[in-house]
């Protein structure tokens, strides 16, 4: 069985400190996994994905995330916070393309 | 068309009534998927579609719901004797390619299902 636990369902950071998602997945086979965006009122869309190639993945928008074998761990960053990143963010974790989990999402806030 | 599209966005039924929901998804995307997002819950995967091969139901949460997709597009999700646990937004997806997790999902805007 595969999952996603996306620890702290709000966070809140001031524009221009780092942006800090966390993402931990379970998996009994290599994972692919995903970071997904959802603007208010809009669709998913896609923010970047690991595929087992490079582990650290760069993104839309700044963002990068870092697959960590050892700490089951796919945290998505940016250096920089902007008002425009306020969004809702998923990690999913998929190992046949057929089922992709999500997590619960972390709704993140950007103070001026 | 230009992105995944729903409809109806918002559907408000009664308890006990069966509804059908509609996605189209992109022009020439083999890969189709269906989600439902609860208040508070992350997205929980229903059924997947690939071309024309069977498709993977083992999300679907019971025999009221079914889905199937006509032609290789347009997918109809249908809900049988709706209850209140079914109100959520349904969410459909599609992707080029059957290595589909290499693709990007295209997501549309949801249907808003409510019953009452």
């Amino acid at each position: 069985a595969q999952s996603v636990t996306q620890l702290g369902s709000h966070v809140s950071v001031s524009e221009g400190a780092l942006v800090l998602l966390r993402c931990n997945y379970s998996s009994s086979v290599p994972p692919y996994l995903f970071w997904y965006v959802q603007y208010p009122n809009q669709g998913l869309q896609l923010l970047l994905k690991y595929t087992s190639a490079a582990t650290l993945v760069k993104g839309i928008n700044g963002f990068e995330a870092e697959f960590k074998k050892s700490e089951t761990s796919f945290h998505l960053t940016k250096p920089s916070a902007h008002m425009s990143d306020a969004a809702e963010y998923f990690c999913a974790v998929t190992s046949t393309g057929n089922q992709f989990y999500f997590g619960t999402g972390t709704s993140l806030t950007v103070i001026p | 068309g230009a992105g995944v599209s729903q409809s109806p966005s918002n559907k408000v039924t009664e308890k006990g009534k069966d509804v059908e929901l509609r996605c189209d998804p992109i022009s020439g995307h083999t890969a189709l998927y269906w989600y439902r997002q609860s208040l508070g819950q992350g997205l929980e995967f229903l059924i997947y579609f690939q071309g024309n091969s069977a498709p993977d139901k083992s999300g679907l949460p019971s025999d009221r719901f079914s889905a199937e997709r006509t032609g290789g597009s347009v997918s109809t999700l249908t809900i049988q004797r709706t209850q209140q646990e079914d109100s959520a937004v349904y969410l459909c997806a599609s992707s080029f390619g059957s290595s589909s997790w290499f693709n990007e999902q295209f997501f549309g805007p949801g249907t808003r299902l409510t019953v009452l």
